[in-house]
């Protein structure tokens, strides 16, 4: 198993271009989240899904949007960049919440700056 | 509104010292607390507790957790400087997310 992969790794965007963020598990995980994390900050969560074609904003979804077509996949979509979106971007995946069973694997996350 | 709170955000040592680091805790519905290791990269996972007391060990790494006061401590013994890196705190509340600290940046000096 690849695990949690996300593409590109690093991109420089112009203010107020778009750009998608890829993510991808072969996990056969239920549930996908987004988070960024700004420089010596912890993370916060964008969006996140328990399953296709279910989405949920977290908390910092402005500028942000998702979709959840397939299990394996939960591309994050910028519109109209903004300097404040500079940030690396994580993905994680979880096969189901119970207790004992809150362990999210994360992807290697895409740093973007927005000049 | 869900919060987790982790001190110090920054510490500095010698290779060979003890460190404690603190993670507290507000959200409804917990589940579970989770400890993670961040060095460059992506979180990778230490430990996840969800009862009070008990005391999970990895090596020189060990966290126990406190439901009643709402914390959980991280301990390193006879660090190493391969142990520099941020620790993340993360508790599992309501719905199927987790809330993060803002992490403490551990730095172990030779």
């Amino acid at each position: 198993n690849a695990g949690v992969t996300q593409t590109p790794k690093f991109r420089i965007l112009k203010i107020g271009q778009s750009m998608t963020l890829q993510c991808t598990q072969d996990m056969n995980h239920n549930y996908m989240y987004w988070y960024r994390q700004d420089p010596g900050m912890g993370l916060k969560l964008i969006y996140y899904s328990v399953g296709a074609g279910i989405t949920d904003k977290g908390e910092v979804p402005n500028g942000y949007n998702v979709s959840r077509s397939t299990t394996e996949d939960f591309p994050l979509r910028l519109e109209l960049a903004a300097p404040s979106q500079t940030s690396v971007y994580f993905c994680a995946s979880l096969a189901r919440v119970v207790v004992g069973a809150d362990t999210q694997y994360f992807g290697p996350g895409t740093r973007l700056t927005v000049l | 509104e869900d919060k987790v709170v982790q001190s110090p955000l920054s510490l500095v040592v010698h290779e060979g010292d003890t460190v404690t680091l603190n993670c507290s805790y507000e959200v409804t519905n917990f589940r579970s607390l989770l400890w993670y290791k961040q060095e460059k990269k992506a979180p990778t996972f230490l430990f996840m507790l969800t009862s009070s007391g008990i005391e999970k060990k990895s090596g020189r790494l060990s966290s126990i957790l406190d439901k009643k006061e709402l914390f959980s401590i991280l301990n390193i013994t006879a660090t190493q400087t391969g142990d520099s890196a941020i620790y993340l705190c993360a508790v599992g509340g309501g719905a199927q997310k987790l809330v993060f600290g803002q992490g403490t940046r551990l730095t172990i000096n030779p």
